[in-house]
């Protein structure tokens, strides 16, 4: 089934300690995005891709940085995870071509920060 | 920039009674609302959408309606059942905006047997 996977699905980092978190695609869309979710709280888009296109979302801190290699895959680089980075991390793909509006998320990865 | 806001944050009900969830939005250039639920340690699913030139739409036991002059949109659930038990949230999407969403911020359902 065409999918979005995201890989660890539980993370933990100790304070300081760079973290990549990863998040893949089968559903052939051009656009991805990562969310944070801290508990019982909303998803807060950090950036999101469309194609190559880095779109920054402006309250973004600096701290967090994406990669897109490929229309497949995308990367969330957290260069010096602090205690109040720990969050649900989720990925979630569209298409923008057409009328097409849905999102498709993945099951998020879990991060912990010692 | 788009704001949204849900209610109730949470809301019990028994089983086969209905549910209703409300969000309002304040930009009127939003012109695409969709509804995910969110099962414990999951991603957010799409249970259903709406856009700005349709009142109201209907998926069994699940429907939206939106009020484009009140500027809310509501979703409502029938027959509940203890699956669907989870938190929703409703989003809205700004015309022009790309594909971004402004999420509300959510409402957990909890249905008692």
């Amino acid at each position: 089934d065409a999918m979005v996977i995201q890989n660890p699905r539980y993370q933990v980092t100790q304070f300081g300690k760079p973290v990549t978190l990863s998040c893949s695609q089968t559903l052939n869309h051009n656009v991805m995005y990562w969310y944070q979710q801290k508990s019982s709280q909303a998803p807060k888009l950090l950036f999101h891709y469309y194609d190559k296109d880095f779109n920054n979302e402006a309250d973004t801190p600096d701290n967090f940085q994406s990669r897109r290699p490929n229309t497949s895959f995308c990367f969330l680089d957290i260069r010096s995870p602090g205690l109040g980075d720990a969050a649900m991390y989720l990925c979630a793909t569209s298409t923008r071509r057409g009328t097409a509006n849905e999102q498709f998320f993945g099951p998020g990865t879990r991060l912990t920060v010692l | 920039g788009e704001n949204v806001e849900q209610h109730p944050s949470t809301l019990s009900v028994q089983e086969g009674d209905s549910a209703v969830i409300k969000c309002t939005y304040s930009d009127s250039a939003s012109n695409y609302f969709p509804w995910y639920k969110q099962e414990l340690g999951k991603g957010p699913q799409l249970i259903i959408d709406i856009r700005s030139n349709v009142g109201e739409k209907k998926d069994q036991r699940i429907a939206v309606t939106l009020n484009k002059t009140a500027k809310h949109f509501s979703l409502h659930i029938t027959e509940t059942q203890p699956e669907d038990s989870a938190v929703y949230f409703c989003a809205a999407r700004l015309t022009g905006g790309g594909n971004k969403l402004t999420f509300g911020t959510g409402t957990q359902l909890k249905v008692e047997l």
